[in-house]
């Protein structure tokens, strides 16, 4: 099973700064199968970003992906108000079981 | 437009088996995608159950698969989990979801429920 760490567990910023998270997989992922979800408080996850860089349809642009392997990075280029929740990766490239990874707050400061 | 509503019991005892139906409505509920169930612990992250095909093929997460059985009812547009020797630990908010794209299950989740709240208690 491929286990998903993310990092920082919490992170405190202000409207308007950049946030940059990080998921960090225990083996590598294969064709880049990772997902971002965004959750708020007593919501539903939403999917933000697949195959690690593409944004889900009207998502903004201020959110992006990238990385590979085993490495990847979800941004956040402007917080917005409504951008404070709690984030998750997933991965989907193993055939053998999918996997989320433990979420990283983003709070306000 | 697709949308996913999962039913069930809100309270279940320590050793019975929880049963959870989702029902599919305003889109095809066809053999193009996968469905899914999820849950999270109160307080806790995303862990993926499992997921099912229209044709009833079945992907068990590792842990769980001991104790999980999904099933497929093409007539009503529904697929249930079921779930036996529930612990405290069975704990969460139950959600069906659909994968983002078709052929695969192994995908992101892109279309999901509201979530139902177990709780397993005596």
């Amino acid at each position: 099973e491929i286990v998903l760490t993310q990092s920082p567990g919490t992170l405190s910023l202000s409207p308007g700064e950049r946030a940059t998270l990080s998921c960090k997989a225990s083996q590598s992922v294969s064709d880049s199968s990772l997902a971002w979800y965004q959750q708020k408080p007593g919501q539903t996850p939403r999917l933000l970003i697949y195959g690690a860089s593409s944004r889900t349809a009207g998502i903004p642009d201020r959110f992006s992906g990238s990385g590979s392997g085993t490495d990847f990075t979800l941004t956040i280029s402007r917080l917005e108000p409504e951008d404070f929740a709690v984030y998750y990766c997933q991965q989907y490239g193993s055939s053998l079981s999918l996997t989320f990874g433990g979420g990283t707050t983003v709070e306000i400061k | 437009q697709l949308q996913l509503q999962e039913s069930g019991p809100g309270l279940v005892k320590p050793s019975e088996t929880l049963s959870l139906t989702c029902s599919v409505s305003g889109d095809s509920f066809n053999n193009l995608y996968y469905w899914a169930w999820i849950r999270q612990s109160p307080g806790k992250g995303l862990e993926w159950i499992g997921s099912v095909s229209y044709s009833a093929t079945t992907y068990y997460s590792p842990s769980l698969k001991s104790r999980v059985t999904f099933s497929v009812d093409k007539s009503k547009k529904q697929f249930s989990l079921k779930l036996t020797s529930l612990t405290a630990a069975d704990t969460a908010v139950y959600w069906c979801a659909r994968t983002l794209g078709p052929h695969y299950w192994t995908d992101a989740f892109h279309i999901w429920g509201q979530g139902t709240v177990v709780t397993v208690s005596s």
